[in-house]
């Protein structure tokens, strides 16, 4: 199965943009999947597919994709976007899943 | 609106197996539908454990498959993770959550809130 790789901390300034990026195999072939984690909470999904926000996701939050990189862009960073984001992908040829480890994201 | 709550001992000792429960309401689980296990250590990232097919067929994680069962209860309409053998390295928050889906994407939600799990004698 593949693996994910994301850089451990990024840091924005308050209403700058940011990108958090992860790299990996399989998303050759799939969309990522991001989530934002505050702290002591649930994951929530914020991006899908190849750029789908769910109902109630800001639409500062986007996603792109390029080979085996995929971006999720936070377009004007609020103090309430400062958390942990996760990418996932599914291995379509053994149908495994992967998380990455993780961008822990600091708005200055 | 589907909502997952994981169920399960909060405290387990060393080499005996860790039994959790997720509990589906707003959908039957015997409609369809893949469901999913993900934990988390403290202070660390998220790990896959697996996911379970209503009918029963799964996908493990290679690094757990030894040690990981999934199973599906249709008429109590809750799904359960048994990890065996567990060592204090298997503390975490576990969470339950549904895997979508798409023809070139995947993704999760909802998720349960997840329930701590401590290792310990």
């Amino acid at each position: 199965s593949s693996e994910l790789t994301q850089d451990p901390a990024v840091s924005v300034a308050l209403g700058q943009t940011v990108r958090i990026t992860c790299q990996g195999d399989s998303l050759r072939s799939n969309y990522a999947s991001w989530y934002q984690q505050k702290s002591g909470q649930a994951p929530v999904i914020v991006i899908f597919g190849k750029n789908n926000r769910p109902s109630g996701i800001p639409d500062r939050f986007s996603g792109s994709s390029s080979g085996n990189t995929a971006s999720l862009t936070i377009t004007g960073a609020q103090t309430e976007d400062e958390a942990d984001y996760y990418c996932c992908s599914r291995d379509s040829s053994d149908n495994l899943w992967v998380f990455g480890g993780g961008t822990k994201l600091t708005v200055l | 609106q589907v909502r997952l709550q994981e169920s399960g001992p909060g405290l387990v000792k060393p080499s005996e197996t860790l039994s959790l429960t997720c509990t589906v309401s707003g959908y039957s689980i015997s409609n369809g539908y893949y469901w999913g296990w993900i934990r988390q250590p403290p202070g660390k990232g998220l790990e896959w454990i697996g996911n379970v097919y209503h009918s029963g067929s799964t996908y493990y994680n290679p690094s757990l498959r030894s040690r990981v069962t999934l199973s599906v209860d249709t008429s109590k309409n809750q799904f359960s993770l048994k990890l065996s053998s567990v060592a204090a390295a298997d503390t975490a928050v576990y969470y339950c959550a549904r895997p979508q889906y798409g023809s070139d994407t995947n993704w999760f939600d909802p998720w349960g809130q997840g329930t701590l799990v401590i290792v310990s004698s």
